[in-house]
This record gives C-alpha cells, structure tokens and sequence, in this order.
C-alpha cells in the first residue's frame, strides 16, 4: 500500500511569492494534517481538515490556508513567503482524525525561500 | 493547552549501550502520548504510543516507554542501540484544539548518535 505522499519533494521560491503543496493520503484516511518543521525544531501544527471541512487551525498567520478535495487530498497555500517560511512541510494522513489515532506522515516537501 | 519538553537536545552514546530519552509533559486534561522517530531527510515514523491501559509500552525496532502521570513523563529507552538507531526523536502528546480536532504538539526533539 502506498503510504502518504508529498509534492514536490523540495523547492526554492523568492520572497514574496505564492506556493502551493500537496498531499496524497493513505486510502480510506479522510483526515489530513500539515506541519510545519523549521531547521533544529519539532514539527508545528498548522491546519487539520476531516471529511473536507476543517477542523483546526494552529497558530499561523492568514498567509496560511488550507483545502482538502473530494478524494482526501489536501493542498497548503502560503502566500507571501518569508524567509522565515523556509521549513520542512509534513502532512499526516489517519483514518478518523481523533485524538487517539495513528497519523501517518509523509516524506515532507522542503520549503526554501530566497 | 499541551506542552512537551524534551530534556535532552543531542545524546551520544556508543553501540550496544542502553539508552534513555527523556520526555515530560504539561496537560490539563487527559492525554495519549507518541514517541516519533526521524531519519536524515525523512518524515516521522510511529515508535510506540500510550493510549491507556499498561503504562509501560512496547514499540517497535526493541524501543520501550513508561508512562509515569504522577510525574508526567514518557521516557524512551531501550537496553542495546544499533549504529541504524542514529536518527531525530521526537516526543508528542495529543490533545484536543479548538473545534476537537487532533493535534499533537511535539518537543523540540533528541538527535541521538550511536558510535561504534
């Protein structure tokens, strides 16, 4: 079974500039929740969306958004970057979205803004 | 709101000695805790978690941890390292955020180096 994939894998943008990323998750999961990973940090949650609603928002500026599709993916939206957006973008995908259930994470989508 | 320290940031130690990562953390209200660990240029594998039930939990590739409320920790150990343990760990407790949805809220990770 394929596990949850990431697009692109890494990219450059300048500052300024609007980046879209997306994310694949495992079949049958209906939550996605994207992380952001500055360099030396744990990962920090931004978005988690269930059943193409979202359901929680961390505490990142409306640069940030977020949307999930008919099929489960999900897209990130940054708008605006900053130099401070260059991170490691993980998305984890788990099957209900509840507290106690297993998210899968994705290989990440490195982020580096010039 | 949850919190999670992780009490070591680098952890050197040499191939088939025992280890133990330390975690602890802050909560209000009832939590389930996860040990994630990452490999260079990697995302996040699942190692163990604690839901409920026994507090000393088993994971995978030998690793081990106890959770301990009265002191609010969730330590990682486990008794001989492989050279292939050498990788990021990270601590995360799950809780609720605003509208239910699931969160974990990770520390700032332990890079664990295993020498030969």
């Amino acid at each position: 079974d394929a596990g949850v994939t990431q697009s692109p894998t890494h990219l450059i943008k300048t500052r300024g500039q609007h980046v879209t990323l997306r994310c694949s998750p495992i079949s049958g999961h209906k939550s996605v929740s994207w992380y952001q990973q500055v360099l030396g940090q744990g990962p920090q949650f931004i978005f988690q969306y269930y059943e193409k609603e979202e359901r929680g928002r961390g505490n990142f500026p409306d640069r940030f958004s977020a949307r999930q599709f008919p099929n489960y993916s999900s897209e990130l939206n940054v708008n605006a970057l900053l130099l401070g957006d260059s991170a490691l973008y993980l998305c984890a995908s788990s099957f209900y979205g509840a507290l106690n259930t297993e998210a899968f994470f994705g290989q990440g989508t490195r982020l580096t803004v010039v | 709101a949850q919190s999670v320290t992780q009490l070591d940031s680098q952890v050197p130690v040499f191939e088939e000695a025992p280890v133990e990562l330390r975690c602890n953390y802050s909560s209000s209200v009832s939590v389930y805790l996860f040990w994630y660990v990452q490999y260079p240029n990697q995302g996040l594998q699942l190692l163990l978690k604690y839901l409920s039930g026994s507090t000393l939990v088993k994971g995978i590739n030998g690793f081990e941890a106890e959770f301990n409320k009265s002191q609010t920790s969730f330590h990682l150990r486990k008794p001989s390292v492989h050279i292939s343990d050498t990788a990021e760990y990270f601590c995360a407790v799950s809780g609720p955020s605003q509208g239910g949805s699931e969160k974990l809220v990770f520390g700032k990770g332990t890079k664990l180096t295993v020498n030969p």
